[in-house]
């Protein structure tokens, strides 16, 4: 089954404390980014990755940072996380096959910085 | 900039009415349009994408959206709703020459009244 898999779904963590979100699909994938979703403001996106070793800033990269090591895990890494980096996360992944093709979301991850 | 407007931040209707949700995009050149659901709790769902073909596009559970490339516009339809439509809804567009990433706007949520 295709699927996008964050981890953790939940978490509450105090501000400074570093975290990672990690992110693996199973398609095979060239295309992953993460978003964030705050009420209000939709979907924004924080950074992307177009294959392996290849990233770049999506919208609203201040305060986070990733890396793609290899093509199935995309992690999310909060360096010192701050209450301003309390949202809901996504992570999704789609192929380079097609420009239109669908794009999988993970199930989210929410995440409270205290 | 790219960007992704929706009219309405949020919707409340009876069952049975019908619902238009609007959605417009600036961007001059080919996109790829989509819209999502967030049913309360859950993850990000795809309703309907547009790559090319017939503008008017249908989806699932009864949901269509028409594309109008002269008023850059994508809006949600649907003739009659129920009160399990009741989510959030957001629009997304897919620039040709951005790849995966997606630009989404900042949502509409529905409430529908048994």
């Amino acid at each position: 089954e295709a699927q996008v898999t964050q981890n953790p779904r939940y978490l509450i963590t105090v501000t400074g404390k570093k975290l990672t979100v990690t992110c693996s699909q199973n398609m095979n994938h060239e295309y992953m980014s993460w978003y964030r979703q705050d009420p209000g403001l939709g979907l924004r996106q924080i950074y992307y990755s177009m294959n392996v070793e290849v990233t770049d800033k999506g919208d609203v990269p201040e305060g986070y940072k990733v890396s793609r090591k290899e093509k199935r895990n995309f992690p999310l890494i909060l360096e010192s996380p701050s209450p301003n980096q309390t949202s809901l996360y996504f992570c999704a992944s789609r192929s380079r096959q097609g420009s239109g093709n669908t794009i999988y979301f993970g199930e989210g991850s929410w995440l409270t910085v205290v | 900039a790219q960007s992704v407007s929706q009219h309405n931040h949020h919707v409340i209707l009876s069952e049975a009415a019908s619902l238009e949700l609007g959605c417009n995009y600036s961007y001059g050149g080919t996109v790829n349009l989509f819209w999502y659901v967030q049913y309360p709790g859950q993850h990000l769902q795809l309703l309907l994408k547009y790559f090319s073909g017939d503008p008017l596009v249908k989806g699932i559970k009864g949901f269509e959206a028409e594309f109008i490339k002269s008023k850059f516009s994508f809006n949600l339809r649907k003739p009659s709703v129920q009160w399990s439509d009741t989510a959030e809804y957001f629009c997304a567009v897919n620039a040709y020459n951005q790849g995966g990433k997606l630009i989404f706007g900042q949502g509409t949520e529905l409430s529908v009244k048994p």
